[in-house]
């Protein structure tokens, strides 16, 4: 079984500066995918960001870009130029490419941009 | 740009009653799910539906459970005897392949009281 580990249960940032969530997962997959997920306080779940885990290079959506590393099975977001927008929690969520479908999702983290 | 819809946003039931809820996923896509998240805790799978059958389903969804598809477009999941367990928010997500993106409704908050 696959499981997904986001070891900052809270983080703080000032606006207009860079911060970056951790994600660490455990799997004997070798294909696979990553997702980090938005969720504001309205709840909804909104996608952030998607990685292949058979590409290299690392996906970027605008201010948003992750640090992919297969090795060390880390998988980081990274938010450039925080607006008060971003303040939401953040889960990281993993999906094998075979088998089964089901995203397993991290305890995620609450993510505050300070005025 | 097409979304997932989820109703009643918000369902207050009693102890023991059976609820339905219901989602609409994006027209063109194959694969639906229902995930459901206690109160300040994470995101947990229930079930995922293909094909007009279940393809996998998690230890959650046990008997009380039930998801069903009876038309084109809606997607339902029933809770026959609600517990103050069942409390949760609850998440219909589809996709249009098996490993695409999980496209998220905004959720139905189930309060059983």
């Amino acid at each position: 079984a696959q499981t997904v580990t986001q070891s900052q249960p809270e983080m703080s940032v000032q606006e207009a500066e860079t911060v970056t969530l951790s994600c660490t997962y455990d799997t004997s997959e070798n294909n696979y995918y990553l997702f980090w997920y938005k969720q504001p306080p309205s709840r909804q779940m909104i996608l952030v960001i998607r990685q292949e885990a058979y590409k290299q290079q690392n996906a970027t959506e605008n201010r948003f870009s992750v640090n992919f590393q297969k090795a060390a099975k880390s998988f980081s977001l990274k938010i450039s130029d925080s607006q008060l927008g971003d303040t939401a929690m953040y889960f990281c969520a993993f999906l094998p490419n075979f088998g089964n479908e089901k995203l397993t999702f991290g305890t995620g983290t609450r993510l505050t941009i300070i005025p | 740009e097409p979304e997932v819809t989820q109703t009643p946003s918000h369902q207050v039931t009693q102890m023991g009653q059976e609820v339905i809820l219901r989602c609409v996923p994006i027209s063109n896509h194959l694969y639906f799910y229902w995930y459901r998240q206690i109160l300040g805790q994470k995101v947990e799978f229930l079930v995922s539906f293909y094909n007009n059958e279940i393809s996998e389903k998690s230890e959650i969804f046990d008997d009380q459970f039930s998801v069903e598809r009876p038309d084109g477009s809606n997607f339902t999941l029933k809770i026959r005897s609600t517990k103050l367990e069942d409390s949760a928010m609850y998440f219909c997500a589809s996709s249009g392949d098996r490993a695409g993106e999980q496209y998220f409704g905004p959720g139905t908050r189930l309060t059983v009281t």
